[in-house]
């Protein structure tokens, strides 16, 4: 079973450069998420998705955007990108509200 | 605001020893969920053992286990028998119940990491 994948696994980006992180996940999930991992702290989130075409902000959205067409993905964008966004990005998916969630295996962004 | 501590940033246990690592919450919910979550270096995130607030027995997973002292707020994890492959960070979450079609984030604390020594 795939679960959640996460691509890229590693990125350079370079000051004010734009990218977009995938995540797709096989497990006919209703809910995803963003998280951002920052080096000594613990996963806060940045935005989810309760369902197809439906996201909301999470604790630090702030130079990031999503989308949510399909159920199955969940494309995190940075737009100028900055210093600050260095972190590592995991992707999550969730049956419900309720349920545990899912991870991807992460993807470490240095912004230079 | 709900807020999750990690008192212990690290913790070494000897191979097939015991380690109990400290986690404290504060909320002023009474429905809610508590996980632990382990953090190899691969970086997956990987589900350890998961407890309902509203469940006084505690959770157990093979050798990991839960002490879940609901009016103490604090949720610790114990690991049997520890191996080498137990090594990695421990981050402890709580995610509120939901009950409005919402969803409710998980808030992490800032991990212990957990060193297994042969």
């Amino acid at each position: 079973n795939a679960g959640v994948t996460q691509t890229p696994k590693f990125r350079i980006l370079k000051i004010g450069q734009s990218m977009t992180l995938q995540c797709t996940q096989d497990m006919n999930h209703n809910y995803m998420y963003w998280y951002r991992q920052d080096p000594g702290m613990g996963l806060k989130l940045i935005y989810y998705s309760v369902g197809a075409g439906i996201t909301d902000k999470g604790e630090v959205p702030n130079g990031y955007n999503v989308s949510r067409s399909t159920t199955e993905d969940f494309p995190l964008r940075l737009e100028l990108a900055a210093p600050s966004q260095t972190s590592v990005y995991f992707c999550a998916s969730s049956y419900s509200g309720e349920t545990e969630a899912f991870f991807g295996q992460g993807t470490r962004l240095t912004v230079v | 605001a709900q807020t999750v501590t990690q008192s212990q940033p690290e913790m070494s246990v000897q191979e097939a020893e015991t380690v109990t690592l400290s986690c404290t919450y504060d909320t002023s919910e009474s429905d809610y969920y508590l996980f632990w979550y382990k953090q190899p270096p691969s970086r997956q995130m990987i589900l350890v053992i998961r407890q309902e607030a509203y469940k006084q027995q505690n959770a157990t997973e093979n050798r990991f286990s839960v002490n879940f002292q609901k009016a103490a707020k604090s949720f610790s994890l114990k690991i049997s028998d520890s191996q080498l492959g137990d090594a990695a960070m421990y981050f402890c979450a709580y995610k509120k119940v939901n009950y409005g079609g919402a969803t409710n984030k998980l808030i992490f604390g800032t991990g212990t990491l957990l060193a297994v020594q042969p």
